[in-house]
């Protein structure tokens, strides 16, 4: 079985610039979640949806994050403009339900420079 | 608000020592509770979960028991071998409100295993 995937694995770009990050669920899963890590911070929770709706946002830094789900098999993370403060791995999880057990993906690491 | 608190790593055990991590929490209602491991390099993976008072998950030769009495979820092992390293997660889920359908994870803590 497929797991979560995630693209790209590594992603190193400027300051200033665009990042996008994907993620495909587990097929039949309904609920799709956005998490970063980082030594001094973390595991935080993003963002995470329901039946491709978002249902809280409030873990997003700024205006500068923003994510979609299109489709129950697609998620985008975008960061505009990326800054060097960003730099971390970002992990997305599914479920099936709610309160369930997530399945992460590998993790994109994020180097902003 | 939910929360989870687990034991401040890092945690350095020789092989076949054993193994503790404490997990205390904060929730209302009937939370699930859950232990996930993280290898170097790699994304979270369950290790074992617990959805009621009193059950115990188990993997691995990893136990937890769901104590209500305490709020507690103690990770233990009787026996660390060098393939247990990795950091372990504490987490728990919300099982109504507006928060349906997340987990809420501890820091984590590092543990290392020396052969």
């Amino acid at each position: 079985d497929a797991g979560v995937i995630q693209s790209p694995r590594h992603e190193v770009t400027e300051m200033g610039q665009e990042v996008t990050l994907r993620c495909k669920p587990i097929s039949g899963h309904d609920y799709l979640f956005w998490y970063r890590q980082t030594m001094m911070r973390g595991l935080e929770l993003l963002i995470y949806f329901n039946n491709n709706v978002p249902i809280d946002d409030s873990g997003m830094p700024e205006d500068r994050f923003s994510a979609k789900m299109p489709n129950a098999s697609f998620s985008t993370l975008k960061i505009q403009p990326s800054e060097p403060r960003d730099s971390a791995v970002y992990f997305c999880a599914s479920s099936l339900g709610g309160g369930h057990t997530q399945y992460f993906g590998p993790g994109t690491r994020l180097t902003v420079l | 608000g939910d929360s989870v608190t687990q034991m401040e790593g890092p945690v350095t055990l020789s092989e076949e020592a054993f193994l503790t991590i404490n997990c205390t929490y904060t929730a209302t209602g009937y939370p699930s509770l859950f232990w996930y491991v993280q290898y170097p390099g790699e994304g979270l993976q369950l290790l074992l979960k617990a959805t009621k008072a009193d059950d115990k998950g188990s993997n691995k030769g990893f136990e937890a028991t769901y104590r209500k009495e305490t709020t507690s979820f103690h990770l233990e092992k009787g026996s660390v071998q060098v393939s247990d390293s990795a950091v372990y997660f504490c987490a728990l889920s919300a099982d109504r409100g507006s928060t349906l359908g997340r987990l809420y994870f501890g820091r984590g803590t590092q543990l290392t295993v020396w052969p």
